[in-house]
């Protein structure tokens, strides 16, 4: 069983759709919990992080983490084809002070 | 400043050959990750570097690699005798303690 679990998709939705990208885990070690958007061709591009348990809203994004459950939720409202991207799902055990564990990612596309 | 610089951003190379990729962080960076991802896969962590110092290696990194950051600026990673199950990105990040990865667009591989 892989640390950190993502559906890889991919993952198709009308123009105007909130997604939800979901990532569950193993480690209760995890404390710090990232979001990241892949664009073909192109390294991750960090999109949210929370501490701990807890939502954080930035924009049309919201990262939720509910360790007690292991479980890890992205959600994008608005969505434009712009947001067509893979979303990688990543953690660790401190903040900058650690190696990340990532999830597979999801392939999303948001069709006009 | 530009942000995480590699270099190639592509190498194709024959079975047994030498390969060497540089990543250029973002100067004021102490932190140097190497992580490598292949198809539909996230990123898997390497090593990373502190300074000019490597604190941390994974069991992924084979004797036939190795990577160094001289006085803590740049950084290269170098493949021995690459094998065709070398082929993937090799991504560079980097980072100020405590404040979240960078990373570059990465040099992808081809064994062939």
């Amino acid at each position: 069983q892989k640390e950190v679990e993502q559906d890889p998709g991919p993952l198709s939705v009308p123009e105007g759709a909130i997604v939800s990208l979901n990532c569950t885990y193993s480690n209760s070690a995890f404390q710090y919990f990232m979001w990241y958007r892949q664009y073909s061709r192109k390294g991750p591009e960090l999109l949210m992080y929370t501490y701990s348990s807890g939502n954080k809203e930035d924009g049309r994004f919201t990262a939720q983490v509910d360790k007690s459950s292991k479980y890890i939720s992205l959600f994008i409202r608005d969505s434009q084809p712009s947001d067509s991207a893979t979303y990688l799902c990543a953690m660790s055990g401190g903040i900058d002070t650690d190696k990340l564990i990532f999830g597979t990612g999801t392939r999303l596309q948001v069709f006009p | 400043d530009t942000g995480v610089s590699q270099n190639p951003r592509h190498k194709i190379t024959k079975r047994g050959q030498n390969v060497t990729f540089r990543c250029d962080p973002i100067s004021e960076h102490n932190r140097l990750y190497w992580y490598r991802q292949t198809l539909g896969q996230g990123p898997e962590f390497l090593t990373y570097f502190q300074n000019e110092a490597q604190l941390e290696k994974s069991r992924l990194l084979s004797d036939r690699f190795s990577a160094e950051r001289p006085k803590g600026s740049f950084s290269t990673l170098e493949i021995q005798r690459t094998e065709q199950g070398d082929s993937a990105m090799y991504l560079c990040a980097s980072s100020l303690s405590g404040s979240g990865y960078t990373f570059g667009s990465g040099t992808r591989l081809t064994v062939v």
